[in-house]
């Protein structure tokens, strides 16, 4: 298993601002997905983070927007930026240890823009 | 592309009795593998049950059992003896198989509620 650490759990933002959010694995991954739930909706793939590579966008989400790091096999980030209240959402990070065994979560960052 | 369809958006059984929910999806993949997860009010996602395409034989983890019905592309759960522990989002996903890096499409969720 996997357990994944991310920060922070919950933060109340300004409209324009931006926010990073981190999530750190206690093993080496080669892949970490960074999911979207919006209120009272399913997870929504914004992306996957390749470690030595630039991340590779789902549909409907573009860099500028949401940047994403990923320095090392133990660690990404991603950045909400120049947010809006449609930003307002929870913002999971996921990894899977090996190809369709499971995908492990973290427990979340909900975001709130006002 | 793959989508997964839940029809169901909110289930409400009493407390020990069985519950079934529906899953469907649609790929043109072979090699794939779909997902039940869990997310209580913690927004955490815990995995139920999961099972391998190219299995043919239903996946079962304690009280939950899934039918899986390949040609038919349904998924469902099955929660036996329910309890209130149980009450949480349900989410259907799909994973496709191979070398990608693809990672897991979902449903829109059943809200599942268990009544003392």
């Amino acid at each position: 298993s996997a357990v994944i650490s991310q920060k922070p759990s919950r933060d109340i933002c300004q409209r324009g601002t931006s926010l990073t959010i981190q999530c750190q694995v206690d093993s080496q991954v080669t892949m970490m997905f960074w999911y979207r739930q919006q209120p009272g909706q399913s997870l929504t793939l914004i992306a996957t983070a390749n470690q030595g590579s630039e991340a590779t966008y789902e549909s409907g989400f573009v860099i500028d927007k949401f940047p994403i790091s990923r320095p090392n096999l133990t660690f990404s980030t991603l950045t909400v930026s120049n947010m809006s209240p449609e930003d307002s959402s929870i913002y999971l990070c996921s990894v899977d240890l090996q190809r369709g065994s499971s995908a492990f979560f973290g427990q979340g960052t909900r975001l709130t823009v006002v | 592309a793959q989508t997964v369809t839940q029809s169901q958006p909110e289930m409400s059984v009493q407390e020990a009795e069985t519950v079934t929910l529906s899953c469907t999806y649609d790929t043109s993949e072979n090699n794939y593998y779909l997902f039940w997860y869990k997310q209580p009010p913690s927004r955490q996602m815990i995995l139920v049950i999961r099972q391998e395409a190219y299995k043919q034989q239903n996946a079962t983890e304690n009280r939950f059992s899934v039918n899986f019905q390949k040609a038919a592309k349904s998924f469902s759960l099955k929660i036996s003896d329910s309890q209130l522990g149980d009450t949480a989002m349900y989410f259907c996903a799909f994973m496709k198989g191979g070398g990608g890096a693809d990672g897991l499409t979902f449903g829109k969720g059943t809200h599942l509620i268990i009544q003392p």
